[in-house]
């Protein structure tokens, strides 16, 4: 079965610093990617996905992601964080298989925290 | 778009009282999922429907929770009687997505609000 790893529960950074958000999958094909954050009190949103093609993927809110298909990572990235990125971040990974076309399988989230 | 909307925002009940969640997809998405979400488990998906039927409800905990989803743009899940340990967040995402046998669709899944459901 498939999986997504999350390694980070728990990230803190500065104001202006860089961020990276790694995502680790189990699956033996080429899978869909996504990454997802919520807000404190919202739904989820997606910042970006990746199917196929460059594997350097630009997101909303100037996040990005590098699917690594030697490392079976889809890191997320951003150079320059605002305190507005403070917030939940879920990796997803989408099943390829018959019976469950569609489903995401969600990494347990990172939690990003913003200081000045 | 309006988006997916759900309903009730907030749902406060006392144990052993039946309680409904509202979802309304997103017009033209064919498949709808109900999600939820708590500190301890994270986010687990309890059914999923394409094209009005449900096609995985082994997230479903047990017989207390029920899902519908009668036409395409509306569907609920029902807990009957509720527990203090459904006390969660109660995410709806919709998504357009082909099964196989068809044009195979893959897309993002979109999001609602969500209900904050509390039993007491």
């Amino acid at each position: 079965a498939q999986s997504v790893t999350q390694p980070d529960i728990h990230i803190t950074v500065s104001e202006g610093a860089s961020l990276e958000l790694r995502c680790n999958y189990s699956y033996g094909a080429t899978p869909y990617l996504f990454w997802y954050v919520q807000s404190p009190g919202q739904g989820l949103q997606l910042l970006l996905k990746y199917f196929s093609g460059d594997t350097l993927v630009q997101g909303i809110k100037g996040f990005e992601a590098e699917f690594k298909r030697s490392q079976s990572s889809f890191n997320l990235r951003k150079p320059s964080v605002h305190w507005s990125d403070a917030a939940e971040y879920f990796c997803a990974v989408g099943s390829l298989t018959t019976d469950s076309w569609g489903k995401l399988q969600f990494g347990a989230g990172t939690q990003v925290v913003v200081t000045p | 778009d309006a988006g997916v909307i759900q309903s009730p925002r907030h749902e406060v009940t006392e144990m052993g009282q039946e309680v409904t969640l509202r979802c309304k997809p997103i017009s033209g998405h064919n498949s709808l999922f109900w999600y939820r979400q708590t500190m301890m488990r994270g986010l687990e998906l309890l059914i999923y429907f394409n094209n009005n039927v449900p096609i995985d409800d082994s997230g479903m905990p047990e017989d207390r929770f029920s899902a519908k989803m009668p036409n395409a743009s509306f569907s609920t899940l029902k807990i009957q009687p509720s527990e203090p340990r459904d006390s969660a967040v109660y995410f709806c995402a919709s998504s357009l997505v082909g099964l196989a046998g068809g044009p195979l669709l893959y897309n993002e899944q979109f999001f609602g609000p969500g209900t904050r459901l509390t039993v007491l």
